[in-house]
């Protein structure tokens, strides 16, 4: 138990579904993550959230779609997604300080992630 | 592009061997080296995050060396037992300097099984 609670655990849906993807993290940490692993790639980062506001899009297609409504609740929303898409998606959240230099020092901690299967 | 290369990319083992893996990253602009282990079905838990060269680090039979000066980092397992079989990542700030340096880029893994 990581703390890092991630919901739901398996998702199949169509490429016109909407749905979403929930993490919640009970550490009390300023720092939220979303991660996709695809089959034979590296964990790769998509988004971040520091206090709740969005630092990073790493260049991910609008069809994924970032809500952090406080420090503790991560959401990542999903439409039209194609086949590709498919693949696991995890949360992270970490105790960041954002200065000059001192980032990523602290250690992320996940939640089991969700399969997404994209029919 | 940052590159995070791990090898071996998989290791097969027997119970009681011990084994080791690397990481390799750029070694310039260094701020910290994790190394997590990543059981099936279960969420990718942090082992170390090593920040100074020279840097040893151990949790049980696990260990950790850090080479900045060359760009690479040594996990060792002593005496592997069935439970450690798990990929083991490491993970490398993107940034090089400024305020980006939370951006973790993962390398692909080592992969471990031990026999029992």
């Amino acid at each position: 138990e990581t703390g890092v609670t991630q919901t739901p655990r398996h998702l199949v849906m169509g490429m016109t579904n909407k749905k979403s993807l929930k993490c919640e993290q009970h550490l009390g940490h300023n720092a939220m993550y979303w991660y996709k692993q695809s089959a034979k790639k590296p964990l790769e980062l998509m988004f971040v959230y520091n206090f709740k506001e969005q630092t990073e899009n790493n260049s991910v297609p609008s069809r994924f779609s970032p809500e952090c409504p406080n420090s503790s609740h991560l959401f990542l929303h999903l439409h039209t997604l194609q086949p590709e898409d498919s693949a696991l998606y995890l949360c992270a959240s970490s105790q960041e300080k954002f200065s000059f230099g001192q980032g990523a020092r602290n250690e992320q901690f996940f939640g089991p992630g969700t399969r997404l299967t994209v029919l | 592009i940052l590159n995070v290369e791990q090898s071996p990319q998989s290791l097969h083992v027997q119970e009681g061997d011990s084994t080791n893996f690397t990481c390799s990253f750029p070694s310039s602009n260094f701020y910290a080296l994790h190394w997590y282990r990543w059981e099936t079905a279960k969420s990718p838990e942090a082992l170390f995050v090593m920040t100074l060269n020279g840097d040893e680090k151990k949790k049980g039979r696990i260990s950790a060396t850090l080479n900045t000066k060359e760009g690479y980092s040594y996990l060792y397992i002593k005496g592997s037992q069935p439970e450690d079989s798990a990929t083991y990542l490491c993970a490398f700030p993107a940034g090089g300097g400024g305020g980006s340096n939370y951006k973790l880029t993962f390398g692909k893994g080592t992969l471990l099984t031990v026999n029992p």
